[in-house]
């Protein structure tokens, strides 16, 4: 079973300035897909950022990146010029490429932003 | 727009009650997911559901029951409502597998409290 893993649970960064949210994941799959999910505080759950494990360009989003090391089993979430609206729970999934379109979380690294 | 509602944003319910938690996506949606957010522990897959009438069990399905009769519609039954119940329930949902990497879209969450 695949497993994906956020070694930090908080996280706190200045306004402007840059951030490196961590995450593993371990699976034997060589096709899979992961993706960077934001919670707002009392808000929705909403997509950050995805990557197809085949493709080795790493996935940008304006201010967020990745940086995608197949390798290592490794899926960083950068984001630069934090914003206060950044502030929130974010959480790492993988999914299979094949078969169930179910999504494997990590515990989740709350990221703070201060003025 | 896409769009997943819950048909409660906080709910109390007392130690012994049947409990039913409603999910109504939009999107015509094949697939349904019900999780369980709590903190320190991300995101857990209780039920989850690729058609009408059919579902499969998650992580943690002890406790839980789940109905799909319409196909945007996928209920949660707490059967017996306990207090290690009380947390937040997230919705989601996603379109059967088209070969892309389409991701999950998640409703605003049911806090329910089990006193």
């Amino acid at each position: 079973a695949q497993t994906v893993t956020q070694s930090q649970p908080e996280m706190s960064v200045q306004e402007a300035e840059t951030v490196t949210l961590s995450c593993t994941y371990d699976t034997s799959e060589s096709d899979y897909y992961l993706f960077w999910y934001k919670q707002p505080p009392s808000r929705q759950m909403i997509l950050v950022i995805r990557q197809e494990a085949y493709k080795q360009q790493n996935a940008t989003e304006n201010r967020f990146s990745v940086n995608f090391q197949k390798a290592a089993k490794s899926f960083s979430l950068k984001i630069s010029d934090s914003q206060l609206g950044d502030a929130a729970m974010y959480f790492c999934a993988y999914r299979s490429a094949g078969g169930s379109e179910k999504l494997v979380f990590g515990k989740g690294t709350k990221l703070t932003v201060n003025p | 727009d896409v769009k997943v509602t819950q048909s409660s944003r906080y709910l109390v319910k007392r130690t012994g009650e049947k409990v039913f938690l409603e999910c109504v996506q939009d999107m015509d949606h094949e697939n349904m997911f019900w999780y369980r957010q709590d903190p320190g522990l991300g995101l857990r897959l209780i039920y989850f559901s690729y058609d009408v009438k059919m579902k499969e069990k998650g992580d943690i399905p002890e406790g839980y029951s789940v109905s799909r009769e319409k196909k945007e519609r996928f209920s949660l039954i707490l059967e017996s409502a306990s207090t290690n119940q009380t947390s937040m329930y997230l919705c989601a949902s996603i379109a059967a597998e088209r070969g892309g990497y389409d991701t999950q879209y998640f409703g605003p969450g049911t806090r329910l409290t089990v006193l």
